[in-house]
């Protein structure tokens, strides 16, 4: 069974850092391709960040590209968004997604960031 | 980027009846190398992350009920639940992953009436 757990969300306030982790299990991570997709509160879905399996390939939506940084360890199974230069705006649910290729197959449930002085 | 637009934003449809969500993206997804289009779409319930329904337009995820179909190609799209079950309460998005990041619709609210 497939599961993705992330975990290091939590309140910072604006200009602050968190990085966050997602665990992955139930499949060959060192295969698949990864994403962090976002949902504001009561908003919809944005891709944050994607990267291919050896990480020769990483990509970001304008609006964090320079602030974030994705990353992954194949031997830990694990993928990463180091967040820096945190706004207001950047106050989502944080989802690992992992990508079938391109399809996004498998998402985990979130973890929350809320950006507040 | 590409755009991706639902129609309608709210939908409200009885139990055993047909539900019709749309979508339209601003350029073609479908790709002249493969003859695929590069769509999907998402179901979410309240409190969950989307689960995946439908890929390459119309290929149904492993695991879903043959009540949902998707049909459609180019830059049009169509999500079809034939009989609507109380459990289909959910927001729904489309996404295409065709090129330039991947982009979502704005989501598409499915009620029971």
């Amino acid at each position: 069974e497939v599961q993705l757990v992330e975990s290091g969300g939590g309140l910072v306030p604006p200009g602050g850092s968190l990085r966050l982790s997602c665990a992955a299990s139930g499949f060959t991570f060192s295969a698949s391709y990864m994403h962090w997709v976002r949902q504001a509160p009561g908003k919809g879905l944005e891709l944050v960040a994607n990267i291919n399996k050896d990480e020769t390939e990483k990509h970001y939506v304008d609006s964090v590209r320079g602030r974030f940084t994705i990353s992954r360890d194949n031997a830990k199974n694990s993928l990463y968004l180091q967040m820096n230069d945190l706004r207001a705006e950047d106050t989502a649910i944080y989802h690992c997604v992992r990508g079938a290729g391109w399809i996004q197959d498998y998402w985990g449930q979130g973890t929350l960031v809320t950006v507040s002085p | 980027d590409i755009v991706m637009t639902q129609s309608p934003d709210s939908l409200a449809v009885s139990l055993g009846e047909r539900a019709t969500i749309n979508c339209r993206s601003s350029q073609s997804l479908l790709s002249n190398s493969d003859n695929k289009n590069y769509f999907a779409w998402f179901q979410q319930k309240p409190g969950q992350p989307p689960e995946l329904l439908i890929y390459w337009a119309s290929t149904r995820k492993s695991g879903v009920p043959d009540r949902f179909s998707g049909s459609g190609s180019g830059t049009d799209f169509t999500l079809t639940i034939s009989t609507l079950q109380a459990e289909d309460v959910a927001v729904y998005y489309c996404q295409q992953y065709y090129g330039g990041p991947i982009t979502f619709g704005q989501g598409t609210r499915l009620e029971i009436k």
